[in-house]
Protein backbone atom coordinates (compact mmCIF):
# COMPACT_ATOMS: atom_id res chain seq x y z
CA UNK A 1 0.00 0.00 0.00
CA UNK A 2 0.53 3.74 -0.78
CA UNK A 3 0.15 4.76 2.90
CA UNK A 4 -2.41 8.06 3.09
CA UNK A 5 -1.62 10.18 -0.12
CA UNK A 6 -2.39 14.13 0.22
CA UNK A 7 -2.57 16.42 -2.51
CA UNK A 8 -1.47 18.76 -3.37
CA UNK A 9 2.06 18.88 -1.28
CA UNK A 10 2.12 22.58 -1.38
CA UNK A 11 -0.74 25.04 -2.64
CA UNK A 12 -0.37 29.23 -2.00
CA UNK A 13 -3.44 30.70 -2.54
CA UNK A 14 -4.64 34.35 -2.05
CA UNK A 15 -6.97 35.69 0.99
CA UNK A 16 -10.36 35.15 -0.02
CA UNK A 17 -9.97 32.68 -2.52
CA UNK A 18 -11.44 28.97 -1.87
CA UNK A 19 -9.06 25.85 -1.23
CA UNK A 20 -9.48 22.09 -1.03
CA UNK A 21 -7.19 19.56 -0.25
CA UNK A 22 -7.64 16.52 -0.45
CA UNK A 23 -6.65 13.04 1.01
CA UNK A 24 -6.79 9.32 0.10
CA UNK A 25 -6.77 6.93 3.34
CA UNK A 26 -5.04 3.35 3.89
CA UNK A 27 -7.00 0.82 1.81
CA UNK A 28 -9.29 -0.83 4.43
CA UNK A 29 -8.65 1.53 6.80
CA UNK A 30 -12.14 3.14 8.40
CA UNK A 31 -11.09 6.08 10.02
CA UNK A 32 -9.86 9.25 9.01
CA UNK A 33 -8.82 12.21 11.04
CA UNK A 34 -8.18 15.91 9.41
CA UNK A 35 -5.20 17.39 11.35
CA UNK A 36 -3.31 21.22 11.33
CA UNK A 37 0.32 21.62 12.44
CA UNK A 38 1.63 25.13 13.70
CA UNK A 39 4.31 26.14 15.16
CA UNK A 40 2.31 27.69 18.08
CA UNK A 41 -0.90 25.55 18.39
CA UNK A 42 0.57 21.98 17.56
CA UNK A 43 -1.06 19.65 16.07
CA UNK A 44 -4.54 20.13 16.46
CA UNK A 45 -7.75 17.99 15.57
CA UNK A 46 -10.09 19.77 13.32
CA UNK A 47 -12.48 16.44 12.87
CA UNK A 48 -12.62 13.09 12.13
CA UNK A 49 -14.61 10.37 10.90
CA UNK A 50 -16.03 7.04 11.23
CA UNK A 51 -17.23 4.28 8.29
CA UNK A 52 -17.04 7.58 6.49
CA UNK A 53 -19.34 9.52 8.77
CA UNK A 54 -18.34 12.70 11.13
CA UNK A 55 -18.12 11.67 14.23
CA UNK A 56 -16.76 14.98 15.42
CA UNK A 57 -16.20 18.12 14.38
CA UNK A 58 -15.87 20.37 17.63
CA UNK A 59 -11.78 21.27 16.31
CA UNK A 60 -13.32 22.84 12.93
CA UNK A 61 -12.12 26.86 13.76
CA UNK A 62 -14.83 28.20 11.93
CA UNK A 63 -18.12 27.85 9.26
CA UNK A 64 -15.05 28.43 6.82
CA UNK A 65 -13.81 25.24 7.41
CA UNK A 66 -15.65 22.16 6.32
CA UNK A 67 -15.08 18.51 5.51
CA UNK A 68 -16.61 15.78 3.27
CA UNK A 69 -16.00 11.98 2.97
CA UNK A 70 -18.41 10.67 0.32
CA UNK A 71 -16.81 7.18 -0.02
CA UNK A 72 -14.23 5.39 2.31
CA UNK A 73 -11.41 6.16 -0.19
CA UNK A 74 -11.79 9.67 -0.15
CA UNK A 75 -12.08 13.06 1.85
CA UNK A 76 -11.64 16.89 0.76
CA UNK A 77 -11.14 19.41 3.54
CA UNK A 78 -12.20 22.94 2.03
CA UNK A 79 -11.55 26.82 3.60
CA UNK A 80 -14.05 28.96 1.98
CA UNK A 81 -12.72 31.83 1.85
CA UNK A 82 -9.33 31.27 2.87
CA UNK A 83 -7.74 33.66 5.49
CA UNK A 84 -3.64 34.29 6.25
CA UNK A 85 -4.15 32.78 9.28
CA UNK A 86 -4.90 29.51 7.98
CA UNK A 87 -1.55 29.20 7.09
CA UNK A 88 -0.76 26.04 8.04
CA UNK A 89 0.69 22.81 7.62
CA UNK A 90 -2.73 19.96 7.18
CA UNK A 91 -2.46 16.20 7.98
CA UNK A 92 -4.76 13.64 7.07
CA UNK A 93 -4.25 10.23 8.79
CA UNK A 94 -6.46 7.26 8.59
CA UNK A 95 -6.76 4.46 11.06
CA UNK A 96 -8.64 0.79 11.58
CA UNK A 97 -11.21 0.51 14.24
CA UNK A 98 -12.12 -3.27 14.64
CA UNK A 99 -14.86 -4.52 16.49
CA UNK A 100 -15.74 -1.09 17.16
CA UNK A 101 -12.64 -0.22 19.54
CA UNK A 102 -9.83 1.85 17.19
CA UNK A 103 -7.08 0.56 16.52
CA UNK A 104 -5.05 3.42 18.14
CA UNK A 105 -2.03 3.32 15.50
CA UNK A 106 -2.80 6.91 13.27
CA UNK A 107 -1.59 6.69 9.42
CA UNK A 108 -0.47 10.14 8.90
CA UNK A 109 0.37 11.25 4.98
CA UNK A 110 3.00 14.00 4.08
CA UNK A 111 1.14 16.56 4.51
CA UNK A 112 -0.40 20.00 2.73
CA UNK A 113 1.56 22.71 3.46
CA UNK A 114 -0.82 25.90 2.99
CA UNK A 115 0.24 29.47 2.65
CA UNK A 116 -2.42 32.38 2.45
CA UNK A 117 -1.08 35.45 1.02
CA UNK B 1 -10.30 20.80 30.21
CA UNK B 2 -8.21 17.73 28.83
CA UNK B 3 -5.06 18.33 28.21
CA UNK B 4 -1.70 16.82 27.21
CA UNK B 5 1.74 18.62 28.03
CA UNK B 6 5.30 17.80 26.91
CA UNK B 7 7.13 19.48 29.51
CA UNK B 8 10.57 20.14 27.05
CA UNK B 9 10.62 22.26 24.20
CA UNK B 10 13.87 20.90 23.29
CA UNK B 11 16.14 18.13 24.64
CA UNK B 12 19.68 18.43 23.77
CA UNK B 13 22.24 15.56 24.80
CA UNK B 14 25.50 13.91 24.06
CA UNK B 15 25.66 10.99 21.49
CA UNK B 16 25.33 7.36 23.77
CA UNK B 17 23.30 9.12 26.56
CA UNK B 18 19.71 8.16 26.93
CA UNK B 19 17.10 10.37 26.55
CA UNK B 20 14.13 10.79 28.15
CA UNK B 21 11.37 12.59 27.09
CA UNK B 22 8.05 13.29 29.40
CA UNK B 23 4.66 13.43 29.40
CA UNK B 24 2.21 14.53 31.73
CA UNK B 25 -1.73 14.38 31.00
CA UNK B 26 -5.17 15.59 33.03
CA UNK B 27 -8.46 15.21 32.89
CA UNK B 28 -8.08 11.89 30.88
CA UNK B 29 -8.60 8.36 31.57
CA UNK B 30 -6.64 6.72 28.69
CA UNK B 31 -6.62 3.32 27.47
CA UNK B 32 -3.58 3.95 25.42
CA UNK B 33 -1.08 6.21 25.44
CA UNK B 34 1.43 6.60 22.09
CA UNK B 35 4.33 8.10 20.82
CA UNK B 36 5.19 8.77 17.35
CA UNK B 37 8.29 10.38 15.57
CA UNK B 38 8.19 13.52 13.25
CA UNK B 39 10.50 14.50 10.92
CA UNK B 40 11.03 17.85 9.32
CA UNK B 41 8.83 18.25 6.36
CA UNK B 42 7.06 14.48 7.10
CA UNK B 43 3.60 13.52 8.88
CA UNK B 44 4.24 11.56 12.18
CA UNK B 45 4.99 8.37 12.32
CA UNK B 46 3.85 5.64 14.98
CA UNK B 47 6.58 4.07 17.51
CA UNK B 48 5.12 2.49 20.22
CA UNK B 49 1.79 2.21 22.00
CA UNK B 50 1.79 0.98 25.60
CA UNK B 51 -1.95 0.11 27.44
CA UNK B 52 -3.06 1.31 30.97
CA UNK B 53 -2.57 -1.79 32.47
CA UNK B 54 1.25 -2.22 31.27
CA UNK B 55 3.53 -0.44 33.14
CA UNK B 56 6.44 -0.64 30.73
CA UNK B 57 7.14 -1.57 27.32
CA UNK B 58 10.30 -2.53 25.05
CA UNK B 59 11.54 -2.40 21.51
CA UNK B 60 15.31 -2.36 20.61
CA UNK B 61 16.59 1.00 22.57
CA UNK B 62 12.93 2.47 22.67
CA UNK B 63 11.32 2.23 25.63
CA UNK B 64 8.23 3.76 27.12
CA UNK B 65 6.44 3.76 30.90
CA UNK B 66 2.88 4.59 31.69
CA UNK B 67 2.12 5.74 35.34
CA UNK B 68 -1.64 5.98 35.92
CA UNK B 69 -1.43 7.36 39.13
CA UNK B 70 0.42 10.17 38.17
CA UNK B 71 -0.69 10.54 34.53
CA UNK B 72 2.77 10.27 33.32
CA UNK B 73 4.14 8.76 30.57
CA UNK B 74 8.20 8.12 30.36
CA UNK B 75 9.63 7.93 27.01
CA UNK B 76 13.72 7.04 26.88
CA UNK B 77 15.87 5.92 23.88
CA UNK B 78 19.01 4.42 25.01
CA UNK B 79 22.36 4.76 23.09
CA UNK B 80 21.00 7.22 21.15
CA UNK B 81 22.46 8.14 17.92
CA UNK B 82 22.12 11.55 15.69
CA UNK B 83 19.84 10.10 13.54
CA UNK B 84 17.13 9.91 17.00
CA UNK B 85 17.23 13.41 16.50
CA UNK B 86 13.51 14.53 15.36
CA UNK B 87 10.48 15.75 17.42
CA UNK B 88 8.86 13.32 19.45
CA UNK B 89 5.01 13.56 20.25
CA UNK B 90 2.78 11.28 22.74
CA UNK B 91 -0.91 10.77 21.59
CA UNK B 92 -3.74 9.82 23.77
CA UNK B 93 -7.03 8.48 23.06
CA UNK B 94 -9.87 10.36 24.46
CA UNK B 95 -12.93 9.45 25.76
CA UNK B 96 -14.92 10.17 22.26
CA UNK B 97 -12.07 7.72 20.26
CA UNK B 98 -10.04 10.88 19.06
CA UNK B 99 -6.25 10.81 18.77
CA UNK B 100 -5.00 14.01 20.76
CA UNK B 101 -1.37 14.88 20.13
CA UNK B 102 0.88 16.67 23.02
CA UNK B 103 3.54 19.46 21.39
CA UNK B 104 6.23 17.76 20.98
CA UNK B 105 9.55 17.79 22.21
CA UNK B 106 12.21 18.30 19.88
CA UNK B 107 15.39 16.26 20.68
CA UNK B 108 19.18 16.71 19.05
CA UNK B 109 21.95 13.89 19.69
CA UNK B 110 25.30 15.69 19.44
CA UNK B 111 27.95 13.94 17.91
Amino acid sequence: DAGVIQSPRHEVTEMGQEVTLRCKPISGHNSLFWYRQTMMRGLELLIYFNNNVPIDDSGMPEDRFSAKMPNASFSTLKIQPSEPRDSAVYFCASSLARGGHMTPEAFFGQGTRLTVV
Amino acid sequence: SQKIEQNSEALNIQEGKTATLTCNYTNYSPAYLQWYRQDPGRGPVFLLLIRENEKEKRKERLKVTFDTTLKQSLFHITASQPADSATYLCALFSSASKIIFGSGTRLSIRP
